[in-house]
């Protein structure tokens, strides 16, 4: 059964710097990867996705993400966060038999000024 | 374009009460997938509506149930409230292009069950 794992509950970084995100998956195929933005109060936002091709995804917000078969790994990054980033952050594989996304648990940003 | 909005927002119901989420979809969109999202965790999918039909289910009982109506949108309802169903329940809709077509989301229903 596919499932996500994002190991870091909570992520603290200073504001300017560099942050990644950890995500491993568990899929029998070729998996659809996503990762997605919620902020208080909100819905959530699709930041980037990986289907086929290039292994290093660009998203909005100057997020990027790199997909590793080897390391079952989707993991996260920006170069330089802005307060504006802090927010929960879910990796989430979309599965084949009914296209349902199946989430992680989440990893809440906190920036520090 | 419009995007997907859900109602209420917020919600107040007792155990054992029946409740009814709703949902407009994207314009464009029909398919609708309901998604529970309890305190501290992911969003778990409840179902999935695809031209007023259930294609996808995940494990939630048969007191969650849905229905998606021809201008695709969608309603949850859910029978005999329980304390644990207390969540914010997102509504996603997607044009069903293929596997993996992007899913845009509402801003959510947050449900306490008292």
């Amino acid at each position: 059964a596919q499932s996500v794992t994002q190991p870091d509950i909570h992520i603290t970084v200073s504001e300017g710097a560099s942050l990644e995100l950890r995500c491993n998956y568990s899929y029998g195929a070729t998996p659809y990867l996503f990762w997605y933005v919620q902020s208080p109060g909100q819905g959530l936002q699709l930041l980037l996705k990986y289907f086929s091709g290039d292994t290093l995804v660009q998203g909005i917000k100057g997020f990027e993400a790199e997909f590793k078969r080897s390391q079952s790994s989707f993991n996260l990054r920006k170069p330089s966060v802005h307060w504006s980033d802090a927010a929960e952050y879910f990796c989430a594989v979309g599965a084949d038999r009914d296209d349902k996304i199946i989430f992680g648990k989440g990893t809440r940003l906190h920036i520090l000024p | 374009e419009t995007g997907v909005t859900q109602s209420p927002t917020h919600l107040i119901k007792t155990r054992g009460q029946q409740v009814t989420l709703r949902c407009s979809s994207q314009s464009g969109h029909n398919t609708v997938s309901w998604y529970q999202q309890a305190l501290g965790q992911g969003p778990q999918f409840i179902f999935q509506y695809y031209r007023e039909e259930e294609n996808g289910r995940g494990n939630f009982p048969p007191r969650f149930s849905g229905l998606q109506f021809p201008n695709y949108s969608s309603e949850l309802n859910v029978n005999a409230l329980e304390l644990d169903d207390s969540a914010l329940y997102l509504c996603a809709s997607r044009s069903n292009q293929g596997r993996g077509t992007e899913a845009f989301f509402g801003q959510g229903t947050r449900l306490t069950v008292v």
